[in-house]
């Protein structure tokens, strides 16, 4: 099946950028999300991409995607304290039931 | 806006209680899943549901079973909770992307 690896810990100061990366093993994903879980909530759609496409920015957020390495990255220009969160990459494949495989998540720190 | 509920936001209940986790869509999604997150796992899919009446285990559905009657539901039940089943539950469902509730944390003491 489906796998996708997250480093489990970034920490960054207030103002900079943060890159959080992901890799998958499956190379016929279609779609490839960005979701973030704040603390006691569930988790949130922060963003996707296509497989068809390599870059993807929607405001502070730019999505890279890699698809030879199979390599997604989320760069959060100007990180804010507010940003501070787990960030889950996850990956669906054509076909079955909608499933998506989720990374083990990323917790972002952002240092004042 | 899009909306997932769950029943209970914190749920406390005792070893061998038959324990319910309900779900409630409002987006008429046909896709439905319950998953389990632990710290250092991620989250882990138990079961999922493709239209009313049907169900497909996921990854880890010992020790649980589902009931889809009605298209915007998808319960989860603990047939008789153990203290390994202590855990945050997320129900989301999905036409492409998958939309989130807020999660129950189920504690079993």
């Amino acid at each position: 099946g489906e796998d996708v690896e997250q480093s489990l810990f970034l920490s960054v100061r207030e103002g900079d950028s943060s890159v959080i990366n992901c890799t998958y093993t499956d190379s016929s994903s279609t779609y490839l999300y960005w979701y973030k879980q704040e603390p006691g909530a569930g988790l949130q759609l922060l963003t996707y991409i296509f497989s068809n496409m390599d870059m993807k920015q929607d405001q502070r957020l730019t999505v890279l995607l890699n698809k030879k390495d199979k390599h997604l990255s989320l760069r959060i220009a100007d990180t804010q304290t507010g940003d501070s969160a787990i960030y889950f990459c996850a990956v669906f494949l054509s076909g079955g039931y909608q499933k998506v495989t989720f990374g083990i998540g990323t917790k972002l720190q952002v240092i004042p | 806006d899009v909306k997932v509920t769950q029943s209970s936001r914190y749920l406390v209940k005792r070893t061998g209680e038959k324990v319910f986790l309900e779900c409630v869509q409002d987006m008429d999604h046909e896709n439905m899943f319950w998953y389990r997150q632990d710290p250092g796992l991620g989250l882990r899919l138990i079961y999922f549901s493709y239209d009313v009446k049907m169900k497909e285990k996921g990854d880890i559905p010992e020790g649980y079973s589902v009931s889809r009657e009605k298209k915007e539901r998808f319960s989860l039940i603990l047939e008789s909770a153990s203290t390994n089943q202590t855990s945050m539950y997320l129900c989301a469902s999905s036409f492409n992307e998958q939309f989130f509730g807020p999660g129950t944390r189920l504690t079993v003491l």
